[in-house]
């Protein structure tokens, strides 16, 4: 099984609609928890982290389930402008960070 | 937020030459760097934490003599790829992290270097 595992999508959808994303950890000591973007031949960009109470910026929603090892992304009213890979990562021990593979979001309009 | 710059952004060498990657932190002191290598529509791969004043800590199947990593300030991490070739032609990324007992536990990636060994 590998250590972050996310569905690679793509996941297709309407400007407007709401979808949501699942990362799932292996490792059930690890640290902190991270929603990265990644546009094509670009670097990752910090989309924000993710804690246990869960936590909200605008119209994304990142959650935590440590009983289940998963964390997820939702976004709200999509934008063509969110068409993106969404990276998943996941501190482990040390804080070593490992990343997901990725989910791939393209909004049409 | 926090900016990390890389330098080149895009180089393309001959087979056998060395080719030298700067990463510096510019608005923050990083504790801590990642080199990471991604080919095309694949995953970010991790290749080694350096940690400042420290020897780098390379990943599984990482050559380190290959892959030359410095970290000698807390703003510049340095990654060399000595006697490239061209299945070293990849994107490479470095990313800077603060410190983690100071609470963060975020990373900030540069903007890659595209490699391109002829």
């Amino acid at each position: 099984r590998k250590e972050v595992e996310q569905d690679p999508g793509p996941f297709n959808v309407p400007e407007g609609a709401t979808v949501a994303f699942n990362c799932t950890y292996s490792n059930s000591a690890s640290q902190s928890f991270f929603w990265y973007r990644q546009d094509c031949r670009k670097e990752p960009k910090l989309l924000m982290s993710v804690y246990s109470s869960g936590n909200e910026d605008g119209r994304f929603t990142a959650q935590l389930n440590r009983a289940s090892q998963y964390i997820s992304l939702l976004i709200r009213d999509s934008k063509l402008s969110d068409s993106a890979t969404y990276l998943c990562v996941v501190n482990g021990g040390s804080y070593i960070p490992t990343f997901g593979r990725g989910t791939s979001l393209i909004v049409h309009p | 937020g926090a900016v990390v710059s890389q330098h080149p952004s895009w180089v393309i060498c001959k087979s056998g030459t060395s080719v030298k990657i700067e990463c510096r932190s510019l608005d923050f002191q990083a504790t801590t760097m990642f080199w990471y290598r991604q080919f095309p529509k694949q995953s970010l791969m991790l290749m080694a934490t350096s940690n400042e004043g420290s020897k780098a800590t390379y990943e599984q199947g990482v050559e380190k003599d290959k892959f030359l990593i410095n970290h000698a300030s807390l703003t510049l991490s340095t990654l060399t790829v000595t006697s490239a070739h061209p299945e070293d032609s990849s994107f490479y990324i470095c990313s800077a992290r603060g410190g983690v007992s100071g609470g963060a536990l975020e990373q900030y990636f540069g903007p890659g270097t595209r490699l391109t060994v002829t």
